[in-house]
């Protein structure tokens, strides 16, 4: 299985900051094939079900503030929230659409101070 | 507007069996890939299982977690995707979300509302 390994577990930062998360895969996911990367952001917040954010590590999802920015290649990606607002309280998955099983990180609490 | 509406959840003593379904709303599911997924309280989602779409025979494909006690199916007719569950545990307990994929690929663009599962005696 591939393993997705998400740091930190958790961070607060004031509104307006930017955040930084981070996501390794134990194994590439960029297909030679078509030179994409088989990586998604969701994020969750309190109470709800996930929601997607990004796919192909760096392509939004419609309707997604463009302040929500994916980036990386191969095994190691990152999201990055720029100008952190109160509702982005949340915890922030990737998952790896690579190969099966499709396995999640273990995610990132976000906090508002 | 897409929707996914899980239903059929509850409790269920262990070695039971129970049938999750997802309606869904709002595009035209026989085009689609579909999927369970779960997630235990404070735990990260967990891929089950998802089945093609007609034009791809409607393969499936299982996680070894559960592989051997879950099936999934579709019913196109009726929109409808289901989750078979036997032989439960106590850690097969969790909320069970159905989900949409994007187009064939093995992202997920919609996810329903999730139905809680609690296995316990």
């Amino acid at each position: 299985d591939i393993v997705m390994t998400q740091s930190p577990s958790s961070l607060a930062v004031s509104g307006g900051e930017t955040v930084t998360i981070n996501c390794k895969s134990s194994q590439s996911l960029l297909y030679s094939g078509n030179q994409k990367n088989y990586l998604a952001w969701n994020q969750q917040k309190p109470g709800q079900s996930p929601k997607l954010l990004i796919y192909w590590a760096s392509t939004r999802q419609s309707g997604v503030p463009d302040r929500f920015i994916g980036s990386g290649s191969g095994t190691d990606f990152t999201l990055t929230i720029s100008s952190v607002q109160a509702e982005d309280l949340a915890i922030y998955y990737c998952q790896q659409y690579y190969d099966t099983p499709l396995t999640f990180g273990s995610g990132t609490k976000l906090e508002i101070k | 507007e897409v929707k996914l509406l899980e239903s059929g959840g509850g409790l269920v003593q262990p070695g039971g069996s129970l049938r999750l379904s997802c309606a869904a709303s709002g595009f035209t599911f026989a085009d689609f890939y579909m999927t369970w997924i779960r997630q235990s309280p404070g735990k990260a989602p967990e891929w089950l299982s998802f089945i093609r779409n007609k034009a791809n025979s409607y393969t499936t494909e299982y996680n070894p977690s559960v592989k051997g006690r879950f099936t999934i199916s579709r019913d196109d007719t009726q929109n409808v995707l289901y989750l078979q569950m036997n032989t439960l545990r106590a850690e097969d307990t969790a909320i069970y979300y159905c989900a949409k994929h994007g187009s064939h690929w093995y992202y997920f663009d919609y996810w329903g509302q999730g139905v809680m599962v609690t296995v316990s005696s």
